[in-house]
């Protein structure tokens, strides 16, 4: 089982709707989650941080965190084109170094 | 306020030469990973340092490569008699503490070819 599992994608969703991403995890002692952003050729960007079960709010971004279910998720509210980008969920297992899944990639049709 | 800097940008290789990937962290982070993102793929933690110290090397092959965070001066991943399968992405990140929940930021990356 890898450490960290995102659906592959392509997910497609038109402008204006809400893009769901979803991610799990394996290590239960995990601490902190983190959602980076990726254009094609670049560099991973930081989108947000959670580190308490629920919701967490930033903009149009509102990450969600289910320890118990250890399971994490990203929404997009009001999908831009400029959203289209492959989201890397990343867990934090408590010792320093960070563990990616392969990401999602998101394609917003205008 | 400088971010996260790598160098060289693009750099290309003959099988069996060495490469050498320079990452300065942001000011005021002591600490630096490096990953490796094959194409298509996601990213790979490949070793975690602090000045003059590696704390975890778990995922760095076992041969031809290294890495190294002196006291002065830039992290230096070395990679020996490449070949080609070592083509990727190679970025850095750094963050300021330790403890289990410090933010990585990302470099513009270094992108390895090797003929």
């Amino acid at each position: 089982q890898k450490e960290v599992e995102q659906n592959s994608g392509p997910l497609s969703v038109p402008e204006g709707a809400i893009a769901s991403l979803n991610c799990t995890y394996s290590d239960r002692g995990s601490q902190s989650f983190f959602w980076y952003r990726q254009y094609s050729g670049k560099s991973p960007e930081l989108i947000m941080f959670i580190y308490s079960n629920g919701d967490k709010e930033d903009g149009r971004f509102t990450a969600q965190l289910n320890k118990a279910s250890q399971y994490v998720s990203l929404l997009i509210r009001d999908s831009q084109p400029s959203d289209s980008a492959t989201y890397l969920c990343a867990v934090n297992p408590g010792s320093g170094d960070m563990r990616f899944g392969a990401g999602t990639r998101l394609t917003v049709k205008p | 306020n400088a971010g996260v800097m790598q160098n060289p940008r693009h750099l290309v290789r003959r099988r069996g030469q060495e490469a050498r990937l320079r990452c300065s962290p942001m000011k005021g982070h002591s600490h630096v990973y490096w990953y490796r993102q094959l194409p298509e793929e996601g990213l790979k933690f490949m070793v975690y340092l602090q000045k003059e110290n590696i704390i975890d090397e778990s995922g760095m092959p076992k041969e031809r490569f290294s890495a190294e965070f002196p006291k002065e001066g830039p992290s230096i991943l070395r990679i020996q008699q490449v070949v080609r399968g070592d083509s990727a992405a190679y970025f850095c990140a750094s963050s300021p503490i330790v403890g289990g929940q410090e933010t990585q930021y990302f470099g513009p990356g270094t992108r390895l070819l090797v003929l």
